[in-house]
């Protein structure tokens, strides 16, 4: 069955503080995504990246960066969290849209970080 | 450019009543069109998607939905609905050509009465 798994679901932060999310797919997707979920907002694309050591901002990328050194592990990185960043960040990940694949997502269960 | 609007961000119905959730979206190119489903506190899990083959879409748990070109829409239906359908839905599209973005909708929340 395939599986994306985001290391922690529930993160409380002090403002200021260094927040490492991490999130790893077992599928060999090419493509992984960072979603931020906010009510009436919907999902809003932060950064993605559709291959090892490639990365592409999204809609709303100022206050965070992402690492993918490995092709199954793409990590989204808050720099000095703000309250404003409280949210939930869904990690998912996708063949590509080509080839005869539709590119469907594959979500993980999401992390849900507060910023204090 | 892609764009997904979702009518009602809140949708009551009864045990057993017709469930209709709405989705027009605005494409330059044929688009892929998905549903997914969201149960509190997960994630997003695919409901079904259109790829341009057969209009009408049947997806998982008794949903599906129509691929309207000349209404631009993507509606989702479900002839009765049950206790286990309440969740917030979400459609998505994405263009046929192999981007990797999608544009989602706001969503929308499902309630079943008993």
């Amino acid at each position: 069955d395939v599986k994306v798994t985001q290391s922690s679901r529930y993160l409380v932060k002090r403002t200021g503080e260094k927040v490492f999310l991490e999130c790893v797919q077992d599928m060999d997707h090419e493509n992984m995504f960072w979603y931020r979920q906010d009510p009436g907002l919907g999902l809003r694309l932060i950064y993605f990246s559709y291959d090892v050591k490639m990365k592409e901002k999204g809609d709303i990328p100022e206050g965070y960066s992402v690492s993918r050194e490995k092709k199954e592990r793409f990590s989204l990185i808050l720099e000095s969290a703000s309250t404003n960043q409280t949210s939930m960040y869904l990690c998912a990940s996708s063949l590509p849209g080509s080839r005869g694949k539709t590119g469907e997502l594959f979500f993980g269960e999401g992390s849900r970080l507060t910023v204090l | 450019a892609q764009s997904v609007t979702q009518l009602g961000s809140h949708v009551s119905v009864s045990e057993g009543a017709l469930v209709l959730l709405r989705c027009n979206y605005s494409s330059s190119v044929p688009p892929y069109l998905f549903w997914y489903v969201q149960y509190p506190n997960q994630g997003l899990q695919l409901l079904l998607k259109y790829t341009s083959a057969a209009t009408l879409v049947k997806g998982i748990n008794g949903f599906e939905a129509e691929f309207k070109k000349s209404e631009t829409s993507f509606h989702l239906t479900k002839p009765s609905a049950h206790m286990s359908d309440a969740a917030e839905y979400f459609c998505a599209v994405s263009v046929s050509s192999g981007t990797y973005k999608y544009i989602f909708g706001t969503g929308t929340r499902l309630k079943v009465l008993a």
